[in-house]
């Protein structure tokens, strides 16, 4: 079964750090883009980071450059984020899915790990 | 960056209702859309990719049309498990953007 289980996520305090990690099975992520997307309480989904197969390319949304990093370990068949300077505003559920590569799909999708910004 | 839009926001139908969806692009996107769905406290699920194909495993009640910056989900026959927030998404330039979300609710 093609699966991808989230692990990370946490209370952290303004300023503080965590990092995010996306454990696949049932297929090999070296062939595939890896994507990350959060949902803040109660919003709409917000696309995060892309990353390329072999991690020459990746892309994220302004509002994350420069305090996010997305870097995968293909061997261990695992795609992270990691996530510094965190703001009350970077609450939310986090999940990872593998982009489809003839369509730019996204699926499947993990279940998502809540991480928390407060003091 | 390329902004999208849904509408309408929420939609309130019947089993067995037609539903229709639109999503707009501030910008043309060929076909690089998909669409979403998501239940509460659940991942998304892919249902729609390239505007108009149909995920595998999605019931054929689904469809997608459009390109450019007009794109439209129908589902043709409401049925239960469709009570849902849709999400269109472009991934036709970065930044990625999703559309902000139709609830569709039991009237």
């Amino acid at each position: 079964e093609v699966q991808l289980v989230e692990s990370g996520g946490g209370l952290v305090q303004p300023g503080g750090s965590l990092r995010l990690s996306c454990a696949a099975s049932g297929f090999t992520i070296s062939s595939y883009w890896m994507t990350w997307v959060r949902q803040a309480p109660g919003k709409g989904l917000e696309w995060v980071a892309n990353i390329k197969p072999d991690a020459s390319e990746k892309y994220s949304v302004d509002s994350v450059k420069g305090r996010f990093t997305i870097s995968r370990d293909n061997a261990k068949n695992s795609v992270d984020l990691q996530m510094n300077s965190l703001r009350a505003e970077d609450t939310a559920v986090y999940f990872c899915a593998r982009v489809v590569t003839s369509s730019r799909g996204f699926d499947p999708w993990g279940q998502g790990t809540l991480v928390t910004v407060s003091s | 960056d390329i902004q999208m839009t849904q509408s309408p926001s929420s939609v309130s139908a019947s089993v067995g209702d037609r539903v229709t969806i639109t999503c707009r692009a501030s910008q043309g996107i060929s076909i690089w859309l998909a669409w979403y769905q998501q239940k509460p406290g659940k991942a998304p699920k892919l249902l729609i990719y390239t505007a108009s194909s149909l995920q595998t495993g999605v019931p054929s009640r689904f469809s997608g049309s459009g390109s450019g910056t007009d794109f439209t989900l129908t589902i043709s026959s409401l049925q239960p498990e469709d009570f849902a927030t849709y999400y269109c998404l472009q991934t036709n330039s970065y930044p990625l953007t999703f559309g902000p979300g139709t609830k569709v609710d039991i009237k």
